[in-house]
């Protein structure tokens, strides 16, 4: 596609439940990268994959918190047993510029989770 | 990473030029300066960067000072849909793990009719 898509575009929780969320980046993109944005603050660094291996995800906040990329396109961030301090946008990007170019990153419109 | 420091709110009339401050006054001799904005909705999107040199392209200007402690991004006829939340971010190019985007607060710019 023409750029990052993400799915579900919002998601309601209950607390406790396990919830995924979908990032399909560009296409030919190697690197991969999920952001969490609480509501008023800047974006802040989960997890990083180079083609299908996670290099780096000492972002994520728990051990609920868990991202996969099998096939080195699709990801998949699931929360395991979501709590209400979960609540926020995440979001995917992807970048085809190598991981350390800082302009070549195209970010999706995310996903808001909501838990309730 | 060193730290940058932007206002909270800036407000600019449709037409004129929205000139965005960024101070970063601990920035090292290899840090970038980088512009994204993020659209009400939707995720951030790259502006602009420069490295000591003035930068210009469809989108913007970035003015560096020379001391590189700070720098103004300069939209130059600002239009109701660059009404965003502008950040600046100071990283270095390349080397170790460096793939990292630090965003912080922004600046909320409104383009007022």
């Amino acid at each position: 596609g023409a750029g990052v898509s993400q799915s579900p575009r919002y998601k309601v929780a209950k607390r406790g439940q396990d919830v995924a969320l979908r990032c399909d980046p560009i296409s030919g993109h190697v690197s991969l990268f999920w952001y969490q944005q609480a509501l008023g603050q800047g974006p802040e660094f989960l997890t990083y994959f180079q083609n299908e291996a996670q290099l780096d995800k000492s972002g994520l906040p728990s051990d609920r918190f868990f991202a996969e990329r099998p096939e080195g396109s699709v990801s998949t961030l699931k929360i395991q047993r979501t709590q209400q301090e979960d609540s926020a946008v995440y979001l995917c990007a992807s970048s085809s510029t190598g991981p350390s170019a800082g302009y070549g990153y195209t970010f999706g419109s995310g996903t808001r989770l909501t838990v309730v | 990473d060193a730290k940058t420091t932007q206002p909270t709110s800036m407000d600019c009339a449709e037409g004129r030029a929205a000139n965005l401050p960024c101070n970063h006054s601990t920035i090292s001799g290899n840090e970038y300066v980088y512009w994204y904005r993020q659209i009400h909705s939707q995720g951030p999107q790259y502006i602009i960067h420069g490295l000591k040199n003035n930068e210009t392209n469809e989108m913007a200007s970035l003015i560096i000072t020379e001391d590189r402690k700070s720098s103004t991004l300069i939209l130059p006829h600002a239009t109701l849909r660059d009404t965003a939340v502008y950040y600046c971010i100071v990283r270095v190019e390349s080397g170790g793990s460096n793939y990292k985007l630090t965003f912080g607060k922004g600046t909320l710019l409104t383009v007022n009719p």
